[in-house]
């Protein structure tokens, strides 16, 4: 089956600083992929939609030159948290789209857990 | 605007209960239903969606028109069905279409 990975799984950084969390599409190539965030015992809430080769569509609220996201290649979307503070540590979810529309749903990724210090 | 609700943020029955997880929905288009599950550190997985009516591990889901429900029902819970279940709506169209999840309802089958 298709399979979404995501790195790191967890990380821990000091306010200020940036993190990238990648999320790949291991096995299909990916048109489209989400990034989510969630909060403990909480829903997903969709932060943005990746297309590869455009810009990202940002969710009303989200910050975009906060969390950057690039869709590099159809396997690959980054999301980068710019000068992290501790309001920022959640669990962040990629989920990707594959191009065979025949599949028709969406893969999740693990999840990476991000604490800013 | 689309919106997604799922009533009970926590349900528990006995193993062998009948179970019933809530999700109720609006979208002024046609939508596409779907009930995922995420086990305890495991990753969020489709369980099943309205268009195949199939079903999974046992549950089945009926979507509602006329009352914009799309409750997930088991007859029989079994211990391993305990996961956090989330019912999610989309446009038809297509998969790049984004999902909108309802907050979620935490099942716990007790033995």
């Amino acid at each position: 089956g298709a399979v979404v990975s995501q790195h790191p799984s967890w990380v821990i950084c000091k306010s200020g600083t940036s993190v990238k969390i990648e999320c790949r599409s291991l096995d299909f190539q990916a048109t489209t992929m989400f990034w989510y965030r969630q909060f403990p015992k909480q829903s997903l809430m969709l932060m943005a939609t990746s297309n590869e080769g455009s810009k990202a569509t940002y969710e009303q609220g989200v910050e975009k030159d906060k969390f950057l996201i690039n869709h590099a290649s159809l396997t690959l979307s980054t999301l980068t948290v710019t000068s992290a503070h501790p309001e920022d540590s959640s669990f962040y979810i990629c989920s990707a789209s594959p191009r065979d529309i025949s599949t028709d749903t969406q893969y999740f990724g693990p999840g990476t857990r991000l604490t800013v210090l | 605007a689309q919106r997604v609700t799922q009533p009970e943020k926590l349900l528990s029955v006995f193993k062998g209960a009948p179970v019933e997880l809530k999700c109720n929905y609006s979208y002024s288009g046609s939508p596409e239903l779907f009930w995922y599950v995420q086990y305890s550190r495991q990753r969020l997985q489709l369980l099943l969606r309205h268009i195949s009516r199939e079903s999974i591990k046992g549950f089945t889901a009926d979507l509602n028109k006329g009352e914009t429900s799309f409750h997930l029902k088991k007859p029989f819970a079994q211990e391993e069905d305990s996961a956090m279940y989330y019912c999610a709506l989309r446009p038809s169209g297509g998969s790049n279409y984004k999902l909108t999840f309802g907050k979620g309802t935490l099942l716990t089958v007790n033995p």
